[in-house]
């Protein structure tokens, strides 16, 4: 069946402008999470969903960072104002309610120059 | 604030040999602690989890123990393979909100 897919693969923007990151969840997972990943670091949790809504957003760094999940299935992370710092693989996974195991996407390589 | 970590950054082995990769954790009030093992250029794959009343469980080849007593949780692999190479994370589940730490990169030498 079909894993957790992510849009683009890379994404190379300019110093200023506005992205936005796709993320299909496995068909049926209620729980849906971001992440990001900078080269030799643990993955850092930016937010997580139940559903529709954000249940946890505690990780999101500042307002220029915003998450959505409309229909409980598809989410999309919204970044304005691109830094240099910024530049990360932000990874998506989703899981079962309850469950422990999340699948993984492979990730967004977000470069911004 | 409370946070996962590890005590290795790295870890070579032999081929066949067995590896054994700790973490240490402060979130006491953490559910489930997991395991993930990511490849260069994929996402982390689940390796394994265990529940915060447990202190062993075993899966193929694989076995994770837990010391709630010290805060400690490690992942052994027998009969390590190149395949094994990769970076283990460990993660801490508490209430469907899941953290890592930083890992650690096991190197299989043939």
């Amino acid at each position: 069946g079909a894993g957790v897919s992510q849009t683009p693969s890379n994404k190379v923007t300019e110093k200023g402008k506005y992205v936005e990151l796709r993320c299909d969840p496995i068909s049926g997972h209620t729980a849906l999470y971001w992440y990001r990943q900078s080269l030799g670091q643990g993955p850092e949790f930016l937010i997580y969903f139940q559903g529709t809504g954000a249940a946890d957003d505690s990780g999101l760094p500042n307002d220029r960072f915003f998450a959505v999940r409309p229909e409980g299935s598809v989410s999309t992370l919204k970044i304005q104002r691109t830094e240099r710092g910024d530049s990360a693989v932000y990874l998506c996974a989703s899981s079962q309610q309850g469950g422990t195991e999340a699948f993984f996407g492979q990730g967004t390589r977000l470069t911004v120059v | 604030g409370e946070s996962v970590g590890l005590h290795l950054p790295t870890l070579s082995v032999q081929e066949g040999d067995n590896s054994i990769i700790n973490c240490a954790y402060s979130n006491s009030a953490s559910d489930y602690f997991i395991w993930y093992k990511q490849e260069s250029g994929k996402g982390p794959q689940f390796i394994i989890d265990i529940r915060s009343n447990m202190d062993k469980r075993q899966g193929q080849r694989v076995t994770v123990l837990l010391n709630k007593t010290v805060k400690h949780l490690s992942l052994q692999i027998a009969a390590t393979q190149p395949g094994d190479s990769a970076v283990y994370f460990c993660a801490e589940k508490n209430r469907g909100d899941m953290r890592f730490g930083a890992g650690t990169r096991l190197t299989v030498k043939p």
